[in-house]
């Protein structure tokens, strides 16, 4: 199994309060991922990184930001936590190969009451 | 846009039968590729299987296999013989082959829940 971490597993809390996800490998990959998951969307892109200090926006980036300061470790950042935010967020690596396959953690479930 | 489709939000099958999940995707692309994820209860996402748009044979792991459809845009995944095991929430992917700052952003679609009766 490719080596990803995420933390927290889970984590419940209030609406207004900043939240920080970390997500951590140790394969060296150069690209990494943020996905939510919400039913009946599958999983979305919130922002990726192709490689240290370098990110860009995904498909639903408003109300996150994300930081990369070194290769290993990946951080979403919800400045303000809003109800709607409540969800399974997934991180991914990749190697960037042709056929390179995306790696996922095992997930956050992220609770803002 | 790319968007991905799976219009079966549930579907069920027998043990040792044969189930297809259906998967439909639009793009104006000709290089990409397209995958089938499982996800179990556990909630880790597992690749079940990859096809490139260039190759048309139809990719094959085991007992899951896919018909590649591109012209009409269709990307069905077959389980033969099923299992209980293979009991999960099953997604349907698209990547489009770009390389440099674009490289790998997955389009998901809905997902399919499947269940397996004894």
């Amino acid at each position: 199994d490719a080596g990803i971490t995420q933390s927290p597993r889970h984590k419940v809390t209030e609406t207004g309060t900043p939240v920080t996800l970390r997500c951590h490998q140790t394969e060296n990959h150069r690209y990494m991922y943020w996905y939510r998951q919400d039913p009946g969307h599958g999983l979305r892109l919130i922002h990726y990184s192709y490689g240290v200090k370098d990110t860009d926006k995904g498909e639903v980036s408003d109300g996150y930001s994300v930081s990369r300061s070194k290769t290993e470790d990946f951080l979403l950042t919800l400045e303000s936590a809003t109800s709607s935010q409540t969800s399974v967020y997934f991180c991914a690596i990749s190697d960037g190969g042709r056929a390179g396959e995306q790696f996922f953690g095992p997930g956050t479930r992220l609770t803002v009451l | 846009a790319q968007t991905v489709t799976q219009s079966q939000p549930e579907m069920s099958v027998q043990e040792a039968e044969t189930v297809t999940l259906s998967c439909t995707y639009d793009t104006s692309e000709s290089d990409y590729y397209l995958f089938w994820y499982k996800q179990p209860p556990s909630r880790q996402m597992i690749l079940v299987i990859r096809q490139e748009a260039y190759k048309q044979q139809n990719a094959t792991e085991n007992r899951f296999s896919v018909n590649f459809q591109k012209a009409a845009k269709s990307f069905s995944l077959k389980i033969s013989d099923s299992q209980l095991g293979d009991a999960a929430m099953y997604f349907c992917a698209y990547r489009v082959n770009a390389g440099g700052t674009s490289y790998g952003k997955l389009t998901f679609g809905q997902g399919t829940i499947l269940t397996v009766h004894p």
